[in-house]
């Protein structure tokens, strides 16, 4: 069974730091990889996704995220933090097997301090 | 319309009562998810369509709950008898085709169950 694992529950970042938020999966083939981004009242947005091909993909709002598969991990990266960006961000991950599905990880909650 | 698009918004609703929740994806989407977002807790998957049959209901948490579609369109997640466990936040995204692309999430329902 597929499953996603984000070890931080809550992290502080200060305003324009760098910001690393973990992820690790568990998938018996090639996975779908997925970071989603959740600000209050608003629904989920695509932050970026990593299916094939080369192993570091840019994402929308100066994201980027790492595909290492000797790690199982897919972490995501922001240089400078604005503190725009506090929000709940979910990894996910997926595959085509027969059929498709999501499976989350149960979130980081990113607060940004001044 | 041009996104996922969830009604009612917001629901509240007696314990013991039962409740609709429904769902229009981007028209031509063919696969249709349901996820529950229980207070401070992650995405939990419930129910995954591909077109009007469902191969993945696993993540119905009891028989209480059921989902159908119809027109490869419209979706509809009847839970019956609600308790107050219910009490969460019911998400739709749809994607295109049975290979895995990217979901696109409504904004949800949030059901209160008083």
């Amino acid at each position: 069974a597929q499953s996603v694992t984000q070890p931080d529950i809550h992290i502080t970042v200060s305003e324009g730091a760098s910001l690393e938020l973990r992820c690790n999966y568990s998938y018996g083939a090639t996975p779908y990889l997925f970071w989603y981004v959740q600000s209050p009242g608003q629904g989920l947005q695509l932050l970026l996704k990593y299916f094939s091909g080369d192993t570091l993909v840019q994402g929308i709002k100066g994201f980027e995220a790492e595909f290492k598969r000797s790690q199982s991990s897919f972490n995501l990266r922001k240089p400078s933090v604005h503190w725009s960006d506090a929000a709940e961000y979910f990894c996910a991950v997926g595959g085509n097997s027969g059929y498709s599905t999501l499976t989350f990880g149960k979130g980081t909650m990113l607060l940004v301090s001044p | 319309g041009a996104g996922v698009s969830q009604s009612p918004s917001n629901k509240v609703t007696e314990k013991g009562k039962d409740v609709e929740l429904r769902c229009d994806p981007i028209s031509g989407h063919t696969a249709l998810y349901w996820y529950r977002q229980r207070l401070g807790q992650g995405l939990e998957f419930l129910i995954y369509f591909q077109g009007n049959s469902a191969p993945d209901k696993s993540g119905l948490p009891s028989d209480r709950f059921s989902a159908e579609r119809t027109g490869e369109s419209v979706s509809t997640l009847t839970i019956q008898r609600t308790q107050q466990e219910d009490s969460a936040v019911y998400l739709c995204a749809s994607s295109w085709d049975r290979i895995l692309t990217e979901a696109f999430f409504g904004q949800g329902t949030r059901l209160t169950v008083v």
